[in-house]
């Protein structure tokens, strides 16, 4: 089983509509938590972390769920522009401080 | 800050060469991180460093990839001999972790094709 699990998509979502996903992780000791955006032949680049009561950032909103080791994104109002593959990103600290695991991504396609 | 810097950013090499690839984490981040992401394992971490020191390199693929950071300023990547299925896209990322929700910032990555 991997670590960190995503459901690759893609996601086709229409303009304005409103999207979410999960990521599941397998270390029940992880305690930070981050979604990463990355666009086609980009570096992937910080979204927004992840707090325990969950948090908003604009349009985005991230929750995390300790009992059933998942995070999610949910994005409102989407974009043309929130086009890309978002990564959940998991401090995998319980043998090893420091070692920021990634899933594989989720695509989201937003359509006019 | 420039950011991470990666070098090169495409390396086109032929199979059994030895590849070198560059990394300039950003100044004052003691962590330094290698990932490689292709389209089917999307984003694995090769290895890491705290302080210079690597403190997990369970990632790194076989004995053909190795990874140095003689200094906190710069990290390399080396795969010898290589082989067309390391052909991918290799990320270094640099973080400071002075609280637990910090950011970590990629470099631009190197493109590596091996033919």
């Amino acid at each position: 089983r991997k670590e960190v699990e995503q459901d690759p998509g893609p996601f086709n979502v229409p303009e304005g509509a409103t999207v979410a996903f999960n990521c599941t992780y397998s270390n029940s000791a992880s305690q930070s938590f981050f979604w990463y955006r990355q666009d086609c032949r980009k570096e992937p680049k910080l979204l927004m972390s992840v707090y325990s009561s969950g948090n908003e950032d604009g349009r985005f909103t991230a929750q995390l769920n300790r009992a059933s080791q998942y995070i999610s994104l949910l994005i409102r109002d989407s974009k043309l522009s929130d086009s890309a593959t978002y990564l959940c990103v998991v401090n995998m600290i319980s043998d090893s401080w420091g070692k920021l695991q990634f899933g594989a991504g989720t695509q989201v396609v937003v359509t006019p | 800050d420039a950011g991470v810097i990666q070098s090169p950013r495409h390396e086109v090499t032929e199979m059994g060469q030895e590849v070198t690839l560059r990394c300039k984490p950003i100044s004052g981040h003691d962590y330094l991180f290698w990932y490689r992401q292709t389209m089917m394992r999307g984003l694995e971490l090769l290895i890491y460093f705290n302080n210079n020191v690597p403190i997990d390199d369970s990632g790194m693929p076989e004995d053909r990839f190795s990874a140095k950071m003689p200094n906190a300023s710069f990290s390399t990547l080396k795969i010898q001999p290589s082989e067309p299925r390391d052909s991918a896209v290799y990320f270094c990322a640099s973080t400071s972790w002075g609280a637990v929700n910090t950011e970590a910032f990629f470099g631009q990555g190197t493109r590596l094709t091996v033919v």
